[in-house]
């Protein structure tokens, strides 16, 4: 089946500390997207980009396909910012999608 | 747009018994997934409807997990014959094939199922 890598497993950040996550797939891919989540809540979208670099205020995705990866960058971190991070693959004929396992992010004041 | 909406969002069964779980997906959106999320596997595919019709049912447990979607307006989980290890929030997603937001997936708020 597909393969999707997403490193690191958990991070800690102080609060303010930037982190970078990173999701790597072992095919071509045409729809890439990332999502967010609280413990015990639901996934919430944060960017579908399948191709290149996205904004949104502290976010910023990049997906370079050729190399097989997207980043996920979170600047200037808050405590809100605490939860787990998913991506989410598609792949061309819209059969299922394929979920790396997740980063767990803590930030502390 | 009420996004993808799921009932209940909390069911308790004891053991033995059947529960049913709803989705109504994003009205126009062809694509209908369900997953289920613990701790201990995380998130798992468990089928997909396209146009209504089952695509990919690789992810049920093959005994007393089913799933229908009688209309392009809801589809149904059921499970019968509950166990604890069927614990698990449910979730309900939906993608548009077609359109400016193609390939994109939206999710409900799921349904939490205890088995006692």
């Amino acid at each position: 089946g597909q393969q999707v890598q997403q490193s690191p497993a958990s991070l800690v950040l102080q609060e303010g500390e930037n982190a970078e996550l990173q999701c790597n797939f072992s095919t071509s891919l045409n729809s890439m997207q990332w999502f967010y989540q609280r413990p015990g809540g639901s996934l919430v979208s944060l960017f579908y980009n399948p191709s290149g670099t996205k904004h949104s205020g502290r976010l910023t995705s990049t997906t370079v396909i050729k190399e097989r990866r997207s980043s996920l960058h979170i600047s200037s971190s808050q405590t809100t910012d605490s939860g787990t991070y998913l991506c989410a693959l598609g792949y061309t004929g819209y059969q299922n999608f394929y979920f790396g396992k997740g980063t767990s992010l803590t930030v502390i004041p | 747009n009420a996004g993808v909406i799921q009932t209940p969002r909390h069911k308790v069964t004891g053991k033995g018994q059947e529960a049913t779980l709803w989705c109504e997906p994003i009205s126009g959106h062809s694509a209908v997934f369900w997953y289920r999320q613990t701790i201990v596997q995380g998130l798992e595919f468990l089928t997909y409807f396209r146009n209504q019709a089952p695509i990919d049912d690789s992810g049920m447990p093959k005994e007393r997990f089913s799933a229908q979607m009688p209309n392009q307006s809801h589809s149904t989980l059921k499970i019968q014959s509950t166990q604890p290890q069927d614990s698990a929030v449910y979730l309900c997603a939906s993608s548009p094939l077609g359109g400016p937001n193609t390939g994109q997936l939206y999710f409900g708020e799921g349904s939490k199922l205890t088995v006692l």
